[in-house]
Protein backbone atom coordinates (compact mmCIF):
# COMPACT_ATOMS: atom_id res chain seq x y z
CA UNK A 1 0.00 0.00 0.00
CA UNK A 2 0.85 3.53 -0.28
CA UNK A 3 1.34 4.12 3.47
CA UNK A 4 1.64 2.48 7.16
CA UNK A 5 -1.79 0.80 7.65
CA UNK A 6 -2.78 -0.64 11.10
CA UNK A 7 -5.94 -2.67 12.21
CA UNK A 8 -8.11 -2.38 13.89
CA UNK A 9 -8.84 1.32 13.99
CA UNK A 10 -10.70 1.22 17.16
CA UNK A 11 -10.40 -1.57 19.65
CA UNK A 12 -12.61 -1.85 23.04
CA UNK A 13 -11.89 -4.78 25.59
CA UNK A 14 -13.10 -5.96 28.75
CA UNK A 15 -10.48 -5.57 31.42
CA UNK A 16 -8.35 -8.88 31.67
CA UNK A 17 -8.46 -9.54 28.07
CA UNK A 18 -5.85 -10.10 25.46
CA UNK A 19 -6.04 -8.01 22.59
CA UNK A 20 -3.71 -8.14 19.35
CA UNK A 21 -2.79 -5.04 17.22
CA UNK A 22 -1.71 -5.42 13.53
CA UNK A 23 0.54 -3.14 11.94
CA UNK A 24 1.11 -3.21 8.24
CA UNK A 25 4.71 -1.13 7.02
CA UNK A 26 5.53 0.35 3.72
CA UNK A 27 6.61 -2.13 0.98
CA UNK A 28 10.86 -2.53 1.04
CA UNK A 29 11.21 -1.02 4.56
CA UNK A 30 13.03 -2.75 6.76
CA UNK A 31 12.59 -0.77 9.89
CA UNK A 32 9.40 -1.35 11.69
CA UNK A 33 8.16 0.61 15.32
CA UNK A 34 5.42 0.59 17.76
CA UNK A 35 5.02 3.48 19.75
CA UNK A 36 2.20 4.44 22.99
CA UNK A 37 0.63 7.35 22.92
CA UNK A 38 -1.85 8.11 26.03
CA UNK A 39 -3.83 11.09 26.15
CA UNK A 40 -2.69 14.66 25.70
CA UNK A 41 0.78 12.90 25.79
CA UNK A 42 3.78 12.42 23.44
CA UNK A 43 4.90 9.09 21.93
CA UNK A 44 6.56 6.51 24.13
CA UNK A 45 8.45 4.19 22.04
CA UNK A 46 7.99 0.40 22.50
CA UNK A 47 9.36 -1.91 20.37
CA UNK A 48 11.45 -1.74 16.63
CA UNK A 49 12.51 -4.45 14.33
CA UNK A 50 15.34 -3.94 12.01
CA UNK A 51 15.46 -7.21 9.62
CA UNK A 52 16.53 -10.18 10.86
CA UNK A 53 17.85 -8.40 14.11
CA UNK A 54 17.02 -8.98 17.56
CA UNK A 55 14.42 -6.59 18.40
CA UNK A 56 15.12 -3.56 20.61
CA UNK A 57 12.43 -4.44 23.07
CA UNK A 58 13.74 -1.69 26.05
CA UNK A 59 10.67 0.29 25.64
CA UNK A 60 7.84 -2.26 26.51
CA UNK A 61 6.53 -1.23 29.80
CA UNK A 62 5.76 -5.04 31.30
CA UNK A 63 6.17 -8.87 30.14
CA UNK A 64 2.28 -8.10 29.24
CA UNK A 65 3.21 -6.68 26.19
CA UNK A 66 5.08 -8.63 23.30
CA UNK A 67 5.74 -8.30 19.51
CA UNK A 68 6.32 -10.28 16.69
CA UNK A 69 6.89 -9.42 12.80
CA UNK A 70 7.52 -11.92 10.01
CA UNK A 71 10.95 -11.10 8.15
CA UNK A 72 10.41 -7.51 6.87
CA UNK A 73 5.99 -7.65 6.38
CA UNK A 74 3.45 -7.50 8.63
CA UNK A 75 4.31 -6.96 12.93
CA UNK A 76 1.29 -7.95 15.61
CA UNK A 77 1.39 -6.21 19.46
CA UNK A 78 -0.22 -7.85 21.27
CA UNK A 79 -0.94 -6.82 24.83
CA UNK A 80 -2.23 -9.95 27.48
CA UNK A 81 -4.53 -9.43 30.29
CA UNK A 82 -5.68 -5.71 29.92
CA UNK A 83 -5.35 -3.36 31.95
CA UNK A 84 -7.12 -0.08 32.03
CA UNK A 85 -4.08 2.00 32.31
CA UNK A 86 -3.08 0.32 29.00
CA UNK A 87 -5.60 2.55 27.28
CA UNK A 88 -3.95 4.65 24.82
CA UNK A 89 -3.49 4.66 20.99
CA UNK A 90 -0.55 2.47 19.59
CA UNK A 91 1.09 3.64 16.81
CA UNK A 92 2.94 1.80 14.75
CA UNK A 93 6.19 3.59 12.00
CA UNK A 94 8.23 1.88 9.40
CA UNK A 95 11.45 3.10 7.77
CA UNK A 96 13.54 2.52 4.84
CA UNK A 97 16.72 1.97 7.40
CA UNK A 98 16.97 2.26 10.79
CA UNK A 99 18.18 5.98 10.10
CA UNK A 100 15.77 6.79 7.74
CA UNK A 101 12.57 8.87 7.89
CA UNK A 102 9.63 7.08 10.41
CA UNK A 103 6.38 6.47 8.90
CA UNK A 104 3.58 6.73 11.02
CA UNK A 105 0.18 4.66 10.48
CA UNK A 106 -3.02 6.26 11.70
CA UNK A 107 -2.88 4.34 15.13
CA UNK A 108 -4.93 1.56 16.95
CA UNK A 109 -7.21 3.77 20.04
CA UNK A 110 -7.46 0.88 22.20
CA UNK A 111 -10.43 1.85 25.55
CA UNK A 112 -9.87 -0.78 27.89
CA UNK A 113 -12.88 -0.87 29.99
CA UNK B 1 16.89 11.48 33.20
CA UNK B 2 16.55 12.61 29.84
CA UNK B 3 13.74 14.47 28.74
CA UNK B 4 12.43 16.54 25.43
CA UNK B 5 9.60 19.24 26.82
CA UNK B 6 8.06 22.04 25.12
CA UNK B 7 7.63 25.53 26.73
CA UNK B 8 3.94 25.77 25.43
CA UNK B 9 1.34 23.37 25.92
CA UNK B 10 -1.08 25.64 23.36
CA UNK B 11 -0.58 28.62 20.64
CA UNK B 12 -3.37 30.51 19.12
CA UNK B 13 -2.05 32.57 16.37
CA UNK B 14 -3.85 34.87 13.34
CA UNK B 15 -4.53 33.44 9.98
CA UNK B 16 -1.17 35.01 8.24
CA UNK B 17 1.03 35.44 11.43
CA UNK B 18 4.39 33.65 11.78
CA UNK B 19 4.11 30.73 14.06
CA UNK B 20 6.99 29.68 16.51
CA UNK B 21 6.71 26.12 18.47
CA UNK B 22 9.76 26.07 20.80
CA UNK B 23 11.03 22.49 22.61
CA UNK B 24 13.74 21.79 25.36
CA UNK B 25 15.87 19.00 25.54
CA UNK B 26 18.24 17.89 28.07
CA UNK B 27 21.06 15.58 26.80
CA UNK B 28 23.86 17.12 25.40
CA UNK B 29 24.30 13.79 23.53
CA UNK B 30 20.99 14.42 21.52
CA UNK B 31 22.52 14.50 17.72
CA UNK B 32 18.70 14.53 15.29
CA UNK B 33 15.96 16.39 15.52
CA UNK B 34 12.84 16.12 14.00
CA UNK B 35 9.46 18.46 14.12
CA UNK B 36 6.14 16.28 13.43
CA UNK B 37 2.77 17.79 13.12
CA UNK B 38 -0.37 15.67 14.02
CA UNK B 39 -3.67 16.65 13.05
CA UNK B 40 -7.11 14.89 15.02
CA UNK B 41 -6.92 11.03 14.52
CA UNK B 42 -3.70 11.05 12.86
CA UNK B 43 -0.54 9.35 13.04
CA UNK B 44 2.29 11.98 13.25
CA UNK B 45 3.59 13.45 9.91
CA UNK B 46 7.61 14.24 9.35
CA UNK B 47 7.43 17.95 9.08
CA UNK B 48 11.58 18.74 8.95
CA UNK B 49 14.56 17.27 11.23
CA UNK B 50 18.28 18.90 11.97
CA UNK B 51 21.14 17.17 12.70
CA UNK B 52 23.24 18.53 15.42
CA UNK B 53 26.38 19.28 13.12
CA UNK B 54 23.84 22.37 11.73
CA UNK B 55 21.89 25.40 13.58
CA UNK B 56 19.17 25.91 10.85
CA UNK B 57 17.14 24.28 8.03
CA UNK B 58 14.76 25.31 5.98
CA UNK B 59 11.98 23.79 4.65
CA UNK B 60 8.73 25.47 2.76
CA UNK B 61 7.09 27.38 4.81
CA UNK B 62 9.48 26.05 7.94
CA UNK B 63 12.99 26.89 9.62
CA UNK B 64 14.11 25.19 11.85
CA UNK B 65 16.68 26.34 14.53
CA UNK B 66 18.92 24.54 16.70
CA UNK B 67 20.62 26.28 19.45
CA UNK B 68 23.29 23.15 21.21
CA UNK B 69 24.57 25.77 23.63
CA UNK B 70 21.11 26.21 25.72
CA UNK B 71 20.12 22.72 24.20
CA UNK B 72 16.74 24.04 22.54
CA UNK B 73 15.07 23.81 19.43
CA UNK B 74 12.22 25.91 17.37
CA UNK B 75 9.58 25.35 14.92
CA UNK B 76 8.95 28.44 12.70
CA UNK B 77 6.01 28.27 10.58
CA UNK B 78 6.02 31.32 7.80
CA UNK B 79 2.66 32.22 6.84
CA UNK B 80 0.11 30.32 9.52
CA UNK B 81 -2.61 28.64 7.39
CA UNK B 82 -5.68 26.75 8.88
CA UNK B 83 -4.26 23.89 8.13
CA UNK B 84 -1.70 24.44 10.05
CA UNK B 85 -3.86 23.84 13.01
CA UNK B 86 -2.67 20.44 14.42
CA UNK B 87 -0.52 19.72 17.52
CA UNK B 88 3.27 19.40 16.86
CA UNK B 89 5.94 17.29 18.34
CA UNK B 90 9.36 17.78 18.42
CA UNK B 91 11.50 14.31 18.94
CA UNK B 92 14.80 13.53 19.31
CA UNK B 93 17.24 10.81 19.04
CA UNK B 94 21.34 10.37 19.84
CA UNK B 95 23.63 7.79 19.74
CA UNK B 96 23.11 5.61 23.05
CA UNK B 97 19.71 5.44 22.89
CA UNK B 98 19.24 3.26 19.72
CA UNK B 99 16.95 4.23 16.82
CA UNK B 100 13.83 4.98 18.93
CA UNK B 101 12.69 8.41 19.11
CA UNK B 102 11.74 10.77 22.48
CA UNK B 103 9.19 12.37 21.79
CA UNK B 104 8.56 15.98 23.71
CA UNK B 105 4.27 16.26 24.85
CA UNK B 106 3.18 18.41 22.22
CA UNK B 107 2.10 21.76 21.25
CA UNK B 108 -1.03 22.29 19.97
CA UNK B 109 -1.03 24.99 17.56
CA UNK B 110 -4.45 26.91 17.01
CA UNK B 111 -4.69 29.24 13.50
CA UNK B 112 -8.09 31.52 13.70
CA UNK B 113 -9.10 33.39 10.82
Amino acid sequence: GAGVSQSPSNKVTEKGKDVELRCDPISGHTALYWYRQRLGQGLEFLIYFQGNSAPDKSGLPSDRFSAERTGESVSTLTIQRTQQEDSAVYLCASSFTLRGEQFFGPGTRLTVL
Amino acid sequence: GESVGLHLPTLSVQEGDNSIINCAYSNSASDYFIWYKQESGKGPQFIIDIRSNMDKRQGQRVTVLLNKTVKHLSLQIAATQPGDSAVYFCAEKHSNSGYALNFGKGTSLLVTP
